[in-house]
């Protein structure tokens, strides 16, 4: 069965410091994975996308995540952080090709970032 | 392109009361699919939908139900509002296997039932 752990419910950085968000899944087939960012009272946004291509993954705001198959990884990463990045974030895990065509979320990663 | 709409934002409902969330999207997508969040629990699948038609339970469908009679609408009904229900509700849509695409989000609806 495929799950997906978000290993802190919250972090919290300074601006200006790097930001990780650790997550690790579990899957039978070659995963396609995920990261969302929920800002407080939204919906939810993509925030980059792994589906078997390059292992790492830039997306937008300067957010970039590593697939690892060896340590089944995704871990998200920023440099540095900005106040704007204060959001909770989602890793998100599905199968290629799976019956369902569903998503299977972790219970999400809050950030909070101090000036 | 409005994407994924969803309606109301906000409601309140007694218990034992009933009430459709509205869920509408123009991307022509063909998957479709309901989820509520719950603080500290991520999201949960209650319904979903891979056409017009078709509709398939998730994880957590117990007091809801679903209707896909177009391509554009996936409406979730509450026959029997209870506080249980009390959540946030979002509709998402996907072009195909949403392990390629993912997933396009509604802004969500906050639902109290008192």
């Amino acid at each position: 069965a495929q799950s997906v752990t978000q290993l802190d419910s919250h972090v919290s950085v300074s601006e200006g410091t790097p930001v990780l968000l650790r997550c690790n899944y579990s899957s039978s087939y070659s995963p396609s994975l995920f990261w969302y960012v929920q800002h407080p009272n939204k919906g939810l946004q993509l925030l980059l996308k792994y589906t078997s291509a390059a292992t790492l993954v830039k997306g937008i705001n300067g957010f970039e995540a590593e697939f690892k198959k060896s340590e089944t990884s995704f871990h998200l990463t920023k440099p540095s952080a900005h106040m704007s990045d204060a959001a909770e974030y989602f890793c998100v895990v599905s199968i290629y090709g799976g019956s369902q065509g569903n998503l299977i979320f972790g219970k999400g990663t809050k950030l909070s970032v101090k000036p | 392109n409005a994407g994924v709409t969803q309606t109301p934002k906000f409601r309140i409902l007694k218990i034992g009361q009933s009430m459709t969330l509205q869920c509408t999207q123009d991307m022509n997508h063909n998957y479709m699919y309901w989820y509520r969040q719950d603080p500290g629990m991520g999201l949960k699948l209650i319904y979903y939908s891979v056409g017009a038609g078709i509709t398939d339970k998730g994880e957590v469908p117990n007091g809801y139900n679903v209707s896909r009679s177009t391509t554009e609408d996936f409406p979730l009904r509450l026959e029997l509002a209870a506080p249980s229900q009390t959540s946030v509700y979002f509709c998402a849509s996907s072009y195909r296997d949403p392990a390629n695409y993912g997933y396009t989000f509604g802004s969500g609806t906050r639902l109290t039932v008192v």
